[in-house]
């Protein structure tokens, strides 16, 4: 089975640049988190959605950050305009119905914003 | 005080000795618990669910202790495999927000 699906799997850019993220989530499963983790800060929620609506964007650290989900196979996380301190690697997470199933993670994005 | 915490280690043991991590949580309506193993350049995966009775699976085992609100792994006859970084996770009833904790980092040598 597919696991989730994130792309590219590196992104080395210069600041100002828009990123774009993508992920498709594992096929069935009705909720999307995006993460970002870093080793100053760890794995930190930005945002996630249920059923393509999003619930909490709390996490997303600023305007600059913005997230869609168009639908259940797709989603995108971009940073417009990007900045040497959004380095980090971007997780996609996906979960079946139910508040407290665990969720899966896809390989990450590593980002790097010269 | 941080949602989850958990100890950075670095925990370094000789293989086949037995390794205990715990985790602590600050908010008691946490309902769901889990461990996750992270390996360097990789993401997260998950390890175990910790349930309330407490769980095992193979080498290792899970509990729960919500009077003093953390949970813990015991990693037995550990194996140069099981170096990782391990995720302390909690979530609350209804809630699909899940929080990490900074992770434990385990190193197994020869």
């Amino acid at each position: 089975d597919a696991g989730v699906i994130q792309s590219p799997r590196h992104e080395v850019t210069e600041m100002g640049q828009e990123v774009t993220l993508r992920c498709k989530p594992i096929s069935g499963h009705d909720y999307l988190f995006w993460y970002r983790q870093t080793m100053m800060r760890g794995l930190e929620l930005l945002i996630y959605f249920n059923n393509n609506v999003p619930i909490d964007d709390s996490g997303m650290p600023e305007d600059r950050f913005s997230a869609k989900m168009p639908n259940a196979s797709f989603s995108t996380l971009k940073i417009q305009p990007s900045e040497p301190r959004d380095s980090a690697v971007y997780f996609c997470a996906s979960s079946f119905i139910g508040g407290n199933q665990p969720q899966h993670f896809g390989d990450g994005t590593r980002l790097s914003i010269l | 005080r941080k949602e989850v915490e958990q100890d950075p280690g670095p925990f370094n043991v000789p293989e086949g000795a037995t390794v205990a991590f715990n985790c602590t949580y600050s908010n008691s309506a946490s309902q769901s618990f889990f461990w996750y193993r992270q390996d360097c350049r990789k993401e997260p995966k998950l390890l175990m669910s910790v349930y309330s009775s407490g769980n095992e699976d193979g080498r290792f085992t899970a509990q729960l202790n919500r009077a003093s609100q953390y949970i813990s792994l015991l990693i037995r006859d550990s194996k140069l495999s099981d170096s990782a970084t391990y995720l302390c996770v909690v979530i609350l009833y209804n809630n699909n927000d899940m929080r990490f904790g900074a992770g434990t980092r385990l190193t197994v040598k020869p």
